[in-house]
């Protein structure tokens, strides 16, 4: 079955442009979270979907938003783009929120802001 | 979550085993060790996990002390494909937090010829 898409895989953009990633869930998958990674943070929590309903948050400024739709898929959106949002951009998905399973990874989306 | 400590990074010959050590001191009794690894530029891949016991899977061999407190990742037959970054994770479950993963900065394995 197919795997986790993310959409665009890349893209550049400069400072003050907003931006619109997407994230397409394994089928049957209703949790989606999404992770920002950078060289110098590691891998660090955005937020968690469920059921068009986000469960947790993580430490990012509100420029960070997100949402999820009917059908699971979610975007999230960085507005008012800064030199640091520069970052591989992972959404993750699984079954349920809670439980023992695995979060399956996109490939990422990899966003340079100049 | 509990935090982890990894080495830095690690090499292996093809065909040996790597040990990949994790220590996860403050781990609670409700967390779950984890690990992923990352191959350069892709998403983490899950790898395994287990919460006492030790686990095996067709990637890898978990081992846990008694007290939880570390743990150990084996790959049996390291192959030049296994070169990545690999997390240690400790995930609470049943907590409404679950996707809310802290990832360290990970070991890094090379495999060598």
């Amino acid at each position: 079955k197919a795997g986790v898409t993310q959409t665009p895989r890349y893209l550049i953009k400069t400072r003050g442009q907003q931006v619109t990633l997407s994230c397409s869930p394994i089928s049957g998958h209703r949790s989606v979270s999404w992770y920002q990674q950078t060289p110098g943070q590691g891998l660090q929590f955005l937020f968690e979907y469920f059921s068009e309903t986000q469960r947790n948050k993580g430490n990012f400024p509100g420029r960070f938003s997100g949402r999820q739709f009917s059908n699971s898929r979610s975007e999230m959106n960085v507005s008012t783009l800064e030199l640091g949002d520069s970052a591989l951009y992972l959404c993750a998905s699984s079954l349920p929120s809670g439980g023992a399973g695995e979060l399956f990874f996109g490939e990422g989306s990899r966003l340079t802001v100049l | 979550d509990a935090k982890t400590t990894q080495p830095t990074s690690m090499d292996c010959a093809e065909g040996r085993a790597a040990n990949l050590p994790c220590n996860h001191s403050t781990i609670s009794g409700n967390e779950y060790v984890y690990w992923y690894r990352q191959i350069h530029s892709q998403g983490p891949q899950y790898i395994i996990h287990g919460l006492k016991n030790n686990e095996t899977n067709e990637m890898a061999s978990l081992i846990i002390t008694e007290d939880r407190k570390s743990s150990t990742l084996i790959l049996p037959h390291a192959t030049l494909r296994d070169t990545a970054v690999y997390y240690c994770i400790v995930r609470g479950v049943n907590t409404g937090t679950a996707s809310k993963l802290t990832f360290g900065t990970g070991t890094r394995l090379q495999v060598t010829l």
